[in-house]
């Protein structure tokens, strides 16, 4: 299977920026997903890679390195609304090629 | 309203009992998926569907059940519910054909609170 590992908790301050790493082993990477999730609710989608760099939504970026099978998501000018877990996903092929695997979840909780 | 509903939000229940969680989407997705969210495990899943004749096992099925009545459709149940299925669960869509997002892309609903006495 996969594995995917993310580190648990973490805490920040207001305005700061924060990454979020995520690694993962598996020999049929067909993509990479961030989730943002409020507790209690649904997770929601943030961002994906299936290609090596960086892409960036607004004070949101993830970075993917398919060779060292590493994923991290950078989280600017935190707001205390950012205050959340954030799940790392592996798309794998091997399993047809929607399925998902998720990381455990980094929980960022972001102080005044 | 919400794309994809689940039915109940929360759930208490005793050891034994049969148990469903229902779901159903307004996306017109193919692919429809029962996960379990357990603090410390992240999300699990336990089934899954890619159209309405289809059932897949996912990791942890193993006194689960499912079935998929239509295409908008997907319940779970719980034949005999026991304590350690006491978790969070959520029911996920995502297209399979004609979707300009990332693919594989997951939706949920709101998520079922269950809890086994």
């Amino acid at each position: 299977g996969q594995n995917i590992d993310q580190p648990t908790e973490m805490t920040a301050t207001e305005g700061a920026i924060v990454q979020i790493n995520c690694t993962y082993q598996t020999s049929g990477f067909n993509g990479l997903f961030w989730y943002q999730q409020h507790a209690g609710e649904a997770p929601t989608f943030l961002s994906y890679n299936v290609l090596d760099g960086l892409e960036e939504k607004g004070r949101f970026s993830s970075f993917l390195s398919r060779s060292k099978g590493y994923s991290y998501l950078l989280l600017k000018e935190l707001q205390m609304k950012d205050s959340a877990s954030y799940l790392c996903a592996v798309r794998d092929r091997r399993y047809g090629n929607n399925r998902l695997a998720f990381g455990k979840g980094n929980q960022v909780v972001v102080i005044p | 309203d919400a794309d994809v509903t689940q039915t109940p939000r929360n759930r208490i229940t005793k050891t034994g009992k049969r148990i469903m969680l229902e779901c159903s989407q307004t996306k017109g997705h193919d692919r429809m998926y029962w996960y379990r969210q357990d603090p410390g495990l992240g999300l699990r899943l336990i089934y899954y569907s890619f159209d309405v004749k289809d059932i897949n096992k996912g990791e942890i099925s193993d006194g689960y059940s499912v079935s998929r009545q239509a295409q908008a459709k997907f319940s779970l149940s719980l034949e005999s519910a026991i304590p350690n299925q006491t978790a969070l669960y959520f029911c996920a869509t995502s297209a399979g054909r004609n979707f300009t997002g990332p693919p594989g892309e997951l939706f949920f609903g709101e998520g079922s609170r269950l809890t086994v006495l």
